[in-house]
């Protein structure tokens, strides 16, 4: 069965730090990884995603993250860490064996402190 | 471009009547899903449209949850009758296909409050 654990509730860094939200996950053959954030009182926004390829993509908002296969991990990093990016982060995963259901994590909340 | 549209969006009401989720995806997006998300958790998928045909239906409480996609356009999720339990923000989304490849677009989300 598919699953996807993000390990800290909140993350915690000061401006012009760089940040990182961790993620991993464990699926049956290839992943299909993304990163959604949600803003207060809005969906959920794509930000980026892997499907094949190098394992570093990078997305919106200066956002990139690390696909990690023999750690089963897809975190998400900033170089540089904005106020407004405060939000909600969610990873997801789906299969590219049988079904695509696509499986959410329970989220992240990223707070950054000017 | 539009954005996926769903309305309300937001519902209070009491357990043990019916509520009815409105949404229309992104044109041309094949693809439609329903997730329910409880504070504090992720969302949870309910149902999946391909077209009007249902792909996954497998977490739908099919008791008293029904969604449908007449015209392979939009959708409307029903609750009824709603318990406690259900009170959460029902997300919908659209792809332009199903395959697991594809991004998500997602809507703004109904919030509903069951009493």
């Amino acid at each position: 069965a598919q699953s996807v654990a993000q390990p800290e509730d909140q993350v915690n860094v000061a401006e012009g730090n760089p940040l990182t939200v961790k993620c991993t996950y464990s699926v049956s053959g290839n992943p299909y990884l993304f990163w959604y954030v949600q803003y207060p009182n809005r969906g959920l926004q794509f930000l980026l995603k892997y499907i094949t390829g190098d394992n570093l993509v990078k997305g919106s908002y200066g956002f990139e993250a690390e696909f990690n296969k023999s750690q089963t991990s897809f975190h998400l990093k900033k170089p540089s860490a904005l106020v407004s990016d405060s939000a909600l982060y969610f990873c997801a995963v789906s299969g590219n064996t049988g079904g695509f259901k696509t499986i959410f994590g329970a989220g992240t909340r990223l707070f950054v402190n000017a | 471009e539009a954005g996926v549209a769903q309305s309300p969006r937001y519902k209070i009401i009491e357990k043990r009547q019916s509520v009815a989720f409105w949404c229309n995806p992104i044109s041309g997006h094949a693809t439609l899903y329903w997730y329910q998300q409880i504070l504090g958790q992720g969302p949870k998928l309910l149902i999946q449209f391909q077209n009007n045909g249902v792909v996954d239906d497998s977490q739908l409480p099919k008791d008293r949850f029904s969604a449908e996609r007449l015209k392979g356009v939009d959708s409307t999720l029903k609750i009824q009758p709603a318990k406690l339990e259900d009170s959460a923000v029902y997300l919908c989304a659209s792809s332009p296909s199903g395959g697991g490849s594809n991004e998500q677009f997602f809507g703004p989300g109904t919030r509903l409050t069951v009493l």
